[in-house]
């Protein structure tokens, strides 16, 4: 049982490149998120999605976009990136909002 | 409004000594609350959940919390310390959407 994975797990980008980091999910799980985690700053959410084909913007949305085309998969992209984006990026899921979450177990992410 | 609020950054006890991490929180309607755990370069792991009827819940490696509805409060605790409890701790509420609060950073000294 995967739970959710991450790729990559470490990733070094220039000012102005772009990535997208992979989640994927096995457990049918509705609900999906992304956050970042800087140090003594908690996780903030940059979008999270009820289902296929629906996708919203967190509290932190600016220079990243979403897609959700499956159930599954849940990529976060990053267009032009600044060294502002320079972060830990942890996907997680959840069935619903009773439960939880299952996190990943993160993309570790410099920008240079 | 919806948050959640950790009293103290960074906590350090002795081994065998009690584990009180903090935590406060508003909600308007009622509250989901979570302790998740985050080991070094890992991601987060659900330590324990309240959602309706027992208020005092138990979680795993020993640790529970007591929702405390006229303090607003669902502080964690673990009677006895041990070396692989050192972690980063975030308590997290559900609304209309996940509210984590900024992390308990505990040390265990031996």
């Amino acid at each position: 049982n995967a739970g959710v994975t991450q790729t990559p797990k470490f990733r070094i980008l220039k000012i102005g490149q772009s990535m997208t980091l992979q989640c994927t999910q096995d457990m049918n799980h509705n609900y999906m998120y992304w956050y970042r985690q800087d140090p003594g700053m908690g996780l903030k959410l940059i979008y999270y999605s009820v289902g296929a084909g629906i996708t919203d913007k967190g509290e932190v949305p600016n220079g990243y976009n979403v897609s959700r085309s499956t159930t599954e998969d849940f990529p976060l992209r990053l267009e032009l990136a600044a060294p502002s984006q320079t972060s830990v990026y942890f996907c997680a899921s959840s069935l619903d909002r009773v439960n939880g979450y299952t996190f990943g177990s993160g993309t570790r992410l410099t920008v240079v | 409004a919806q948050s959640v609020t950790q009293l103290g950054s960074h906590v350090s006890v002795s081994e065998g000594a009690l584990v009180l991490l903090r935590c406060n929180y508003s909600s308007s309607v009622p509250p989901y609350l979570f302790w998740y755990v985050q080991y070094p370069n890992q991601g987060l792991q659900l330590l324990l959940k309240y959602t309706t009827g027992a208020t005092l819940v138990k979680g795993i490696n020993g640790f529970e919390a007591e929702f405390k509805k006229s303090e607003t409060s669902f502080h964690l605790t673990k009677p006895s310390a041990h070396m692989s409890d050192a972690a980063e701790y975030f308590c997290a509420l559900t609304g209309n959407q996940f509210y984590f609060g900024t992390g308990t950073s505990l040390t265990v000294i031996p």
